[in-house]
Order: structure tokens, then C-alpha cells, then sequence
């Protein structure tokens, strides 16, 4: 079955940096686009980034553009956002997600990033 | 980018009455290869989201008949014909139509009364 597990989450200072990574299973990842879709503490679903299936496009939300890299690696199922500059704004709970016909089909558990001093 | 406004944001519901949540898009969500991409999602306390409903109307595998969506151009709406306990959760509204800036809804959370 499909899994996307995501990982690196963890309490950063503002400015610190971060990286996320969401191991897949259970499907050709080569095949699919890739997001990171994250959550704010009691707020609503926000896209962050998304990938093309062999590394382009690449599209950022205006609030992380120039601060956030994502990535891939199709050899090891893999997708990875690099988090430079945090801000206690970029709290929230981040999930990995398939794109799949202009929707997202399947959800990872989500990892947390906190940006507190 | 397109703006996607759901209402209401709060919906108290009598179990096993039927529950109604719109969603409007600030542009027509209809593609240029005539495809409507509009999904609905539920995420239930503590829970990641989950997928109920894709291209305006048609429900994922697993998802009970009591779900359905319907709506056109700019204007759609999620129904639940009957209420369950397990129905409570935050529902919310994506285009993909529109890309590179896909936008979620702000989201509608569905309460026992």
C-alpha cells in the first residue's frame, strides 16, 4: 500500500535551518509529482512547495520563496525540503503529499517544525 | 492566485441529519482541457487529511455514499446526506486548476450538536 513517511521535524531557533525528508513506498515515485503542504498550530492547509516528477517544475509559496529548497532523489524514494532562515512563523505541522491529476491523493502522518527561542 | 472561500466556517449538525458546506473560487475552476479540478478533503482530530471527493463529484475508494459533490464554474458544495460521530472533523475545498499557485479552502469544521 502507499506510504509516505516524513521525518526531520524538530525545535529550531528563528534563523536556524532544517531539513525535512519523506521516505515513499508502495508506488513508482519516478511516475509522480511531489508536494509539502503544512499546517499552522490550529490553522488551516497552506501549500509550501511542490516538484515535477524528474525534478522540474518546482513552484514555492511567496513565504518561503528564497528560504526553502525541495528536492529528490527518484533512486531512493525520496523528497526533501531544506529550510533555511526560520521563522516562528514557519511553525506547523508539515506533510508530505502525492499530486496526483491535479489533487492530492495520498498524506503523510506529518513531521512538526518548531521555530521558538 | 485563485482565492477559494468556504462557508460556513462552523456547522453544528444533529446526528443523522444531513450536512451541506460550500465552496467558491475566486475564478472558474473549469481547465482548458474541460476538466473541473476540485477536491474535498476531510481531517478528522489529530489526523492527517484524507481525500473524499476529486474532480468536483467523484468519491475516493472507501469513502461512504453518504459523501457526495456537485457544482460547476465557481460554485461548489459538499454534502452529507446523514451525519455519523465519525463525520466530525475539519472539511476543506482545493483547486487544481489553476497552477503553478494551487489554494486550499480555509476550512469548514463539522460538529455534533
Amino acid at each position: 500500500q502507499v506510504q509516505l513517511v516524513e521525518s526531520g521535524g524538530a525545535l529550531v531557533k528563528p534563523g536556524g535551518s532544517l531539513r525535512l525528508s519523506c521516505a515513499v513506498s508502495g508506488f513508482t515515485f519516478s511516475d509522480h509529482y511531489m508536494s509539502w503542504i503544512r499546517q499552522a498550530p490550529g490553522k488551516g492547509l497552506e501549500w509550501v512547495s511542490y516538484i515535477g516528477n524528474r525534478g522540474s517544475p518546482i513552484y514555492y509559496a511567496d513565504s518561503v520563496k528564497g528560504r526553502f529548497t525541495i528536492s529528490r532523489d527518484n533512486a531512493q524514494n525520496s523528497v526533501y525540503l531544506q529550510m533555511n532562515s526560520l521563522r516562528a512563523e514557519d511553525t506547523a505541522v508539515y506533510y508530505c503529499a502525492r499530486l496526483m491529476s491535479s489533487s492530492v491523493d495520498y498524506w503523510g502522518q506529518g513531521t512538526v517544525v518548531t521555530v521558538s527561542s | 492566485d485563485v482565492v477559494m472561500t468556504q462557508s460556513p466556517l462552523s456547522l453544528p449538525v444533529t446526528l443523522g441529519q444531513p450536512a451541506s458546506i460550500s465552496c467558491r473560487s475566486s475564478q472558474s475552476l473549469v481547465h482548458s482541457n474541460g476538466n473541473t479540478f476540485l477536491s474535498w478533503f476531510q481531517q478528522r482530530p489529530g489526523q492527517s487529511p484524507r481525500r473524499l471527493i476529486y474532480e468536483v463529484s467523484n468519491r475516493d475508494s472507501g469513502v461512504p455514499d453518504r459523501f457526495s459533490g456537485s457544482g460547476s464554474g465557481t460554485d461548489f458544495t459538499l454534502k452529507i446526506s446523514r451525519v455519523e460521530a465519525e463525520d466530525v472533523g475539519i472539511y476543506y475545498c482545493m483547486q487544481g486548476t489553476h497552477w503553478p499557485s494551487l489554494t486550499f479552502g480555509g476550512g469548514t469544521k463539522v460538529e455534533i450538536k
